[in-house]
């Protein structure tokens, strides 16, 4: 079975700052996906970034980065000039054609 | 385009009694699923359906849950005899299985749903 680890329950940072989430996972398939979902208040979740286990090269999506070290099986996000809008809950997920697996979130405030 | 609907909002619900929970997909979204997200914690799997038939229904807690997909566009998840323990917000979201896009779900803003 797959499971996703997030050691940060919470982070704080300043507006502007760059902050960088933690994701951990384990599992004994080769090709697979993994997510970053940003969950704001209003709780519709939105998909931040995805990484095809198979692509070596990390993936980035205009300020949002991964780091994807697949032989430690670790997945963090980079938020680069974080904005007021980017406070919210992220959770790490992984998946594949069916179901996703979420870790525990990690809730963001960015302070202005 | 429009994203997923869910319907309705909020839900409250008194211990015993049956409730319906309606998904609207992506138009075209072959792939259909139902999470469950708890106070504080990650959503957790429920079922999958790809087209009408139930592909993976292993989330499922016990038998009070069930959840159909008749025309393989519209789901409703429905539980009977509602526990205070099945309060929780219901997610649903949906997805094209086609190359590139492979396994990116889109979610919808889900259903609360409280049994008092």
């Amino acid at each position: 079975a797959q499971t996703v680890t997030q050691s940060q329950p919470e982070m704080s940072v300043q507006e502007a700052e760059t902050v960088t989430l933690s994701c951990t996972y384990d599992t004994s398939e080769s090709n697979y996906y993994l997510f970053w979902y940003k969950q704001p208040p209003s709780r519709q979740m939105i998909l931040v970034i995805r990484q095809e286990a198979y692509k070596q090269q990390n993936a980035t999506e205009n300020r949002f980065s991964v780091n994807f070290q697949k032989a430690a099986k670790s997945f963090s996000l980079k938020i680069s000039d974080s904005q007021l809008g980017d406070t919210a809950m992220y959770f790490c997920a992984f998946g594949g054609d069916q179901k996703l697996v979420f870790g525990q979130g990690t809730r963001l405030t960015i302070n202005p | 385009g429009a994203g997923v609907s869910q319907t309705p909002s909020n839900k409250v619900t008194e211990k015993g009694k049956y409730v319906e929970l309606r998904c609207d997909p992506i138009s075209g979204h072959t792939a259909l699923y139902w999470y469950r997200q708890s106070l504080g914690q990650g959503p957790e799997f429920l079922i999958y359906f790809q087209g009408t038939g139930a592909a993976d229904d292993s989330g499922l807690p016990n038998d009070r849950f069930f959840a159909v997909r008749p025309e393989g566009s519209v789901s409703t998840l429905k539980i009977q005899r509602t526990e205070r323990g099945d309060s929780a917000v219901y997610l649903c979201a949906s997805s094209f299985l086609r190359q590139g896009k492979k396994g990116e779900q889109y979610f919808g803003p889900g259903t609360r749903l409280t049994v008092t």
